[in-house]
């Protein structure tokens, strides 16, 4: 199936580490999303970009859209025990006048924090 | 608001058998896409609904299938099930571009 190409696939960090982590695709994309799944549940919606450029923070986390709509990137600052779980990129594609449709994902990112 | 439901959240069928699978949307959104995550594929678009029509279509074969109620509520159905159907299904429900997920069904096949 189509996914993006999402690095690092893994990453153990100490508490209060900065980390970052990005997402490039050979399509262009309208919108990107960043997720967290923790273990046995669904992913939760963390950041959404729309525009080209565009440079959007929620708390600690911050993300890009990239200039070339085709790459977008997640930086997570000072880093702590809770933010464990598996990290994905999603790209989206507007068919027709409509806003929705489908995502593609990145293959995840793994987050280990040491306390 | 409540979130998106989805049940049940775990099933154990045999090959052979088929299945149903139901989600709930958040109140108010029109929308529901499903995908199937496993750990060799990742996270892949099974289909789109939008006022009770299919609007997008991933890439499965025919014995995925799915529909919408006209309270947005989505079902769907996975007949013939193989090995290679278990998986987290899941549904999400959107209003616009953002797209929020249930906690998804986890099916394994025997």
């Amino acid at each position: 199936g189509q996914q993006l190409n999402q690095s690092p696939q893994s990453m153990f960090i100490q508490e209060g580490e900065d980390v970052s982590m990005n997402c490039t695709s050979s399509s262009i994309f309208n919108t990107w999303l960043w997720y967290k799944q923790d273990p046995g549940e669904g992913p939760v919606l963390l950041i959404a970009l729309y525009k080209a450029g565009e440079l959007t923070s929620n708390g600690r986390l911050t993300a890009q859209f990239g200039i070339t709509r085709k790459d977008s990137f997640l930086n997570i600052s000072a880093s702590i025990p809770s933010d464990v779980g598996i990290y994905f990129c999603a790209g989206q594609y507007y068919y027709g006048s409509s806003n929705t449709g489908k995502l593609i994902f990145g293959q995840g990112t793994t987050l280990q924090v040491k306390p | 608001k409540a979130g998106v439901t989805q049940t049940p959240r775990y099933l154990i069928k045999t090959r052979g058998q088929q299945v149903t699978l139901s989600c709930s949307p958040i109140s108010g959104h029109r929308s529901v896409s499903w995908y199937q995550q496993t750990p060799g594929q990742g996270l892949q678009f099974l289909f789109e609904y939008f006022s009770e029509t299919q609007r997008n279509k991933g890439n499965f074969p025919g014995r995925f299938s799915g529909r919408q109620f006209s309270n947005s509520r989505s079902e769907m159905n996975v007949s013939t099930l193989e090995l290679g159907d278990s998986a987290l299904y899941l549904c999400a429900s959107s209003l616009g571009t953002e797209q929020y997920f249930g906690p998804g069904t986890r099916l394994t096949v025997t």
